[in-house]
């Protein structure tokens, strides 16, 4: 089974940072890849699919990279808003299998 | 746009099961795979498994082979996710959450409301 680890598990920023968060994958998943957020109450929302595509509505703050084994969520500018955790999840057809999270915290 | 809305919350003793209903409307359904995935409290997102209704066959996670049973009812727009035995641990918001891809498991859009489910003596 492939797993995904995500780093770093809490992320403390301000208003304004640039924050990068990372998930790497234990075999090539090639562009598998999605990034969701998940806010306590609510259910999760994907943000971007096939690593780097920004899905409809989402902020173009959000961003996604990689491919492989190493996949990144970077968001330009963290707003009030953003506080939240983030997972990646990677999809084969078959299954699907998500990181650990990230929690981003306020400074 | 697909809507999915889940029965409501539970509580049930240990060794018991429960069943949670997600049901869609307002748009395609069938056609795609529903999966069902849960966030036990203070821990990650957990894929349980899922179904394509209109094939009706479901795949589970090795975790839970033995334990989960996901069904679809193709007329009423509706799947379900029984689970047995139940224990302590199963105490989570359970999730349905609709596939994009035709026929295949991919990233997930739109998710159903959560159902919390606890376990307790």
């Amino acid at each position: 089974d492939i797993q995904m680890t995500q780093s770093p598990s809490t992320l403390s920023a301000s208003i304004g940072d640039r924050v990068t968060i990372t998930c790497r994958a234990s075999q090539n998943i090639g562009h598998s890849l999605a990034w969701y957020q998940h806010k306590p109450g609510k259910a999760p929302k994907v943000l971007i699919y096939t690593a780097s595509t920004l899905q409809s509505g989402v902020p173009s703050r959000f961003s996604g990279a990689g491919s492989g084994t190493e996949f990144t969520l970077t968001l330009s500018s963290l707003q009030p808003d953003d506080f939240a955790t983030y997972f990646c999840q990677h999809y084969d057809g078959d299954s699907t299998t998500f990181g650990g999270g990230t929690k981003v915290e306020m400074k | 746009q697909v809507q999915l809305v889940q029965s409501g919350a539970d509580v049930k003793k240990p060794g018991s099961s429960v069943r949670v209903s997600c049901k869609a409307s307002g748009g395609t359904f069938i056609t795609y795979a529903v999966s069902w995935v849960r966030q036990a409290p203070g821990q990650g997102l957990e894929w349980m498994g899922g179904i394509v209704p209109i094939l009706d066959t479901p795949t589970y996670s090795q975790k839970f082979q033995g334990r989960v049973t996901i069904s679809a009812d193709r007329f009423t727009n509706t799947v379900y996710v029984e689970l047995t035995g139940l224990k302590s641990e199963d105490t989570a918001v359970y999730y349905c959450a609709r596939g994009t891809m035709t026929g295949s498991y991919s990233w997930f859009d739109p998710w159903g409301q959560g159902t919390p489910v606890t376990v307790s003596s």
